[in-house]
């Protein structure tokens, strides 16, 4: 199947600063990528929808100015956390559509915030 | 919500079929079944998906009963590394997926 990279794995940060996540389609081209969250023992919640060119689409609850996206091209989402702080330490997931059949994932990025 | 009604966790012994119900009983005509497994500490894995029809590929077979009411993952010969949450999906867009809590598969040995 159609693959779907995540970068980085797992990072830890301190208290205040930004981390950045990338989410790159291998394979084929993606206009649009989804940021998921998931804390422990819960499951996958959509934060937001990346669309290629344009502005991401928010869930409701999801603060747009934590959590920065861009979606500069076909095949690369990034996604910023900014001010990290604590409770924003979770397993991030991206994710993008193929032949808009099939939704492949990344496999996550860790974050812990000290 | 969901809208998918799984069990909460289910054991297999190794080698042996593994069957994965899912209870979709309001589903509509449009929308697809679609079926992800999580393992620990990874992104979701896609599985398969079907409207009406069985599919079967490398991974799974995927029945699904006449009424659409309900379907049945089967992986036919379980390993270790099949033990995973197992999330069954409807939707009518494989860009709209909503991950319920699933089905906590354990593989025994």
């Amino acid at each position: 199947g159609a693959v779907v990279s995540q970068h980085p794995s797992w990072v830890i940060c301190k208290s205040g600063t930004s981390v950045k996540i990338e989410c790159r389609s291998l394979d084929f081209q993606a206009t649009t990528m989804f940021w998921y969250r998931q804390f422990p023992k819960q499951s996958l919640m959509l934060m937001a929808t990346s669309n290629e060119g344009s502005k991401a689409t928010y869930e409701q609850g999801v603060e747009k100015d934590k959590f920065l996206i861009n979606h500069a091209s076909l095949t690369l989402s990034t996604l910023t956390v900014t001010s990290a702080h604590p409770e924003d330490s979770s397993f991030y997931i991206c994710s993008a559509v193929f032949r808009e059949d099939i939704q492949y994932f990344g496999a996550g990025t860790r974050l812990s915030v000290l | 919500d969901a809208k998918t009604t799984q069990p909460p966790s289910m054991d297999c012994a190794e080698g042996r079929a593994a069957n994965l119900p899912c209870n979709h009983s309001t589903i509509s005509g449009n929308e697809y079944v679609y079926w992800y497994r999580q393992i620990h500490s990874q992104g979701p894995q896609y599985i398969i998906h079907g409207l009406k029809n069985n599919e079967t590929n490398e991974m799974a077979s995927l029945i699904i009963t006449e009424d659409r009411k309900s379907s049945t993952l089967i992986l036919p010969h379980a390993t270790l590394r099949d033990t995973a949450v197992y999330y069954c999906i409807r939707s009518g867009s494989a860009r709209q997926l909503t991950f319920g809590s699933g089905t906590q598969l354990t593989v025994l040995p």
